[in-house]
């Protein structure tokens, strides 16, 4: 079955710093992308990273780039420079190959600190 | 460039009455998801719909959920004769290519209605 695992329920990181937040997901599709999404205090959605179960090289958009474990099942994502804008909800999420329902995790609140 | 929009952004509703929400995907997408989040909670996937049609709902509460997308109009969630436990945020995403797509066809999220019962 499907499974999405976040397990750092928070995290703190100092301005300036990286910081890197889990995710580990359990599917036995070959196919399957994994997203992640950001949702800051003010609730909405934002999409910001996506990576595919065939692509050759980690995703990496502006400051954030995808740690892609394969064989480990596992997605991190790695901020680079954390800014206080950063500070949010963090959310993994997996969709199959021949599905449209993403499947999220429970999330990761991080706080960057001054 | 306007991205998924819904409306209201906040909706409150006394035990029994009805709620209406309502999403109107990205230019250009047909393919409209609802998802409902409850307090400290990931999201969880309620109803996927075509323009006139509902592909899946298996998210969706048996009784007193339902959900439309017209040929003309945005997407509507219904929650008929609300009760406490329906307080959440609901999200609606839209997407290019739906369900024969890759796994890369990225949803994108509308801000969320929040819905309290009193």
């Amino acid at each position: 079955a499907q499974k999405i695992t976040q397990t750092q329920p928070g995290m703190f990181v100092q301005e300036k710093e990286a910081v890197t937040l889990d995710c580990t997901y359990d599917t036995s599709d070959p196919s399957y992308g994994l997203f992640w999404y950001k949702q800051p205090s003010s609730g909405e959605m934002i999409f910001l990273i996506y990576q595919g179960s065939y692509d050759q090289q980690n995703a990496t958009e502006g400051r954030y780039s995808l740690n892609f474990q394969k064989a480990r099942k596992s997605a991190n994502l790695v901020i680079s420079a954390s800014q206080l804008g950063d500070s949010a909800m963090y959310f993994c999420a997996m969709r199959e190959g021949g599905s449209y329902k993403l499947i999220f995790g429970s999330g990761t609140r991080l706080l960057v600190r001054p | 460039n306007a991205g998924v929009m819904q409306n209201p952004r906040h909706l409150v509703r006394r035990r029994g009455q009805e709620a209406r929400l309502r999403c109107s995907p990205m230019k250009g997408h047909s393919h409209v998801y609802w998802y409902r989040q409850l307090p400290e909670e990931g999201l969880k996937f309620m109803v996927y719909l075509q323009k006139e049609n509902i592909i899946d709902e298996s998210g969706m509460p048996k009784e007193r959920f339902s959900a439309e997308f017209p040929k003309e109009g945005p997407s509507i969630l219904r929650i008929q004769q609300v009760v406490r436990g329906d307080s959440a945020a609901y999200f609606c995403a839209s997407s290019l290519q739906g369900t024969s797509s890759s796994p890369s066809d990225t949803q994108y999220f509308g801000p969320g209605t929040r819905l309290t019962v009193l």
